[in-house]
């Protein structure tokens, strides 16, 4: 079963706009990850945060994690049209660094 | 291009046979993951290779095996192959058994 569950499923945004997407999960973790993956390709490594960290950027990339919420966010400035791609979080936990993927948010971003 | 190749690109087979997926982990690289992309399923992981032994198992098939070779290239061996089978087979390699994952464009798998 998927240990992280992202939120919305799907958004829908223009081009220069913010997107905020979000991973909850259920149990303590070790690290928190977020991948994008462009349509029926790989996933690509976007940031990695570990447990004891509260934020971390990168280029355009924002994301937070609030151990006592067991959430994460990810935030993307100025929103471009090669942004389009579906999101995913991935938390590891326990005695095991094999991350354990959510659904996914499918991100659109309008020209 | 993350570095790590995955072959064939495609497979369409019919059921009841077997095939094999081949992954080339990036340079360096002595970990490499297998993992199942399906619509209803989702991303799910299947099975772990370290530096030529098995590290960690998910929700891996009886039917489904796998090594890693002394080059660290890494074979998916899926018999007895069923419907619910077709799916998207990734392969992802890092540079230790945990950490940062590297994946390759996937193999797509369709069983008729």
């Amino acid at each position: 079963s998927q240990q992280g569950e992202e939120d919305p499923q799907a958004l829908s945004i223009q081009e220069g706009e913010n997107a905020t997407m979000n991973c909850s999960y259920k149990t303590s973790i070790n690290n928190l990850q977020w991948y994008r993956q462009n349509s029926g390709r790989g996933l690509v490594h976007l940031i990695l945060i570990r447990s004891n960290e509260r934020e971390k950027h990168s280029g355009r990339l924002r994301v937070t994690l609030d151990t006592s919420k067991k959430s994460s966010s990810l935030l993307i400035t100025a929103s471009r049209a090669a942004d389009t791609a579906s999101y995913f979080c991935a938390t590891d936990r326990g005695g095991s660094y094999i991350p354990t993927f959510g659904r996914g948010t499918s991100l659109i971003v309008h020209p | 291009d993350s570095g790590v190749t995955q072959t064939p690109k495609h497979l369409i087979t019919a059921t009841g046979q077997r095939v094999t997926l081949r992954c080339s982990p990036r340079s360096g690289d002595l970990s490499v993951y297998w993992y199942q992309q399906s619509l209803d399923q989702g991303l799910q992981f299947l099975i772990q290779y370290y530096n030529g032994e098995e590290r960690a198992k998910g929700n891996i098939l009886e039917r489904f095996s796998a090594q890693q070779f002394p080059d660290l290239h890494s074979e998916l061996n899926l018999s007895s192959l069923e419907l619910g089978d077709s799916a998207l087979y990734f392969c992802a390699s890092s540079v230790r058994d945990i950490g940062e994952q590297y994946f390759g464009p996937g193999t797509r798998l369709t069983v008729t």
